[in-house]
């Protein structure tokens, strides 16, 4: 069965602070790796990786791909209240027109 | 910027009654899918379409599950006999091509069984 693992469940910091989020994931014929910032309804899409090592970057937010350890990483740095939301991690397989299998997501609030 | 609409915003039925959910895809996708999220729970694959047929779907989508692409544009979910544990967020997604590129949610539909 395929399993998608957030670490850590929530995490709550202060603005300014940088937050690392994580996702390890056992998925057969994996393809591609997304993350997803879910505020008060739809996830909206932020990267989707599918080569080890190369870090995509948009803003202060940034995320790199290990297949060597079929993990991810998220980090925000600098953070705002802006930042509070659910972060969610979807794997990918190479089947055509295939399903997206989420994790549980990170809860991250920013306080001011 | 393109985006998928859902339709209704939340929905509130009795058990036993037929509910249909209706998503707008992206205009130029061709593949579309419907996610649930149970309150507190995992977002979960429901089922995927192309080309007018189902190309995958999950252990939930059973026989009171049907999806359908009517016309050029909607997609809708059916459930044929609500039952209390439908009650969740469906979200309708859309994507361009085959693999597993992004796939771009709309702002889902509430649906509460009673």
């Amino acid at each position: 069965e395929d399993k998608v693992v957030q670490s850590p469940l929530s995490l709550v910091v202060h603005e300014g602070d940088t937050v690392t989020l994580n996702c390890s994931y056992e998925v057969t014929n994996f393809r591609s790796l997304l993350w997803y910032k879910q505020e008060k309804k739809a996830p909206t899409f932020l990267f989707m990786l599918t080569s080890s090592g190369i870090e995509k970057k948009s803003g202060r937010l940034s995320s790199i791909l290990d297949k060597k350890e079929l993990s991810s990483i998220l980090n925000i740095t600098a953070t705002q209240t802006g930042d509070s939301a659910i972060y969610l991690c979807a794997v990918g397989k190479e089947t055509s027109g295939s399903r997206l299998t989420f994790g549980e997501g990170t809860q991250l609030t920013v306080n001011p | 910027e393109p985006e998928v609409t859902q339709t209704p915003s939340h929905q509130v039925t009795q058990m036993g009654q037929e509910v249909i959910l209706r998503c707008v895809p992206i205009s130029n996708h061709l593949y579309f899918y419907w996610y649930r999220q149970i309150l507190g729970q995992k977002v979960e694959f429901l089922v995927s379409f192309y080309n007018n047929e189902i190309s995958e779907k999950s252990e939930i989508f059973d026989d009171q599950f049907s999806v359908e692409r009517p016309d050029g544009s909607n997609f809708t979910l059916k459930i044929r006999s609500t039952k209390l544990e439908d009650s969740a967020m469906y979200f309708c997604a859309s994507g361009r091509t085959a693999t597993s590129e992004t796939q771009y949610f709309g702002p889902g539909t509430r649906l509460l069984v009673l």
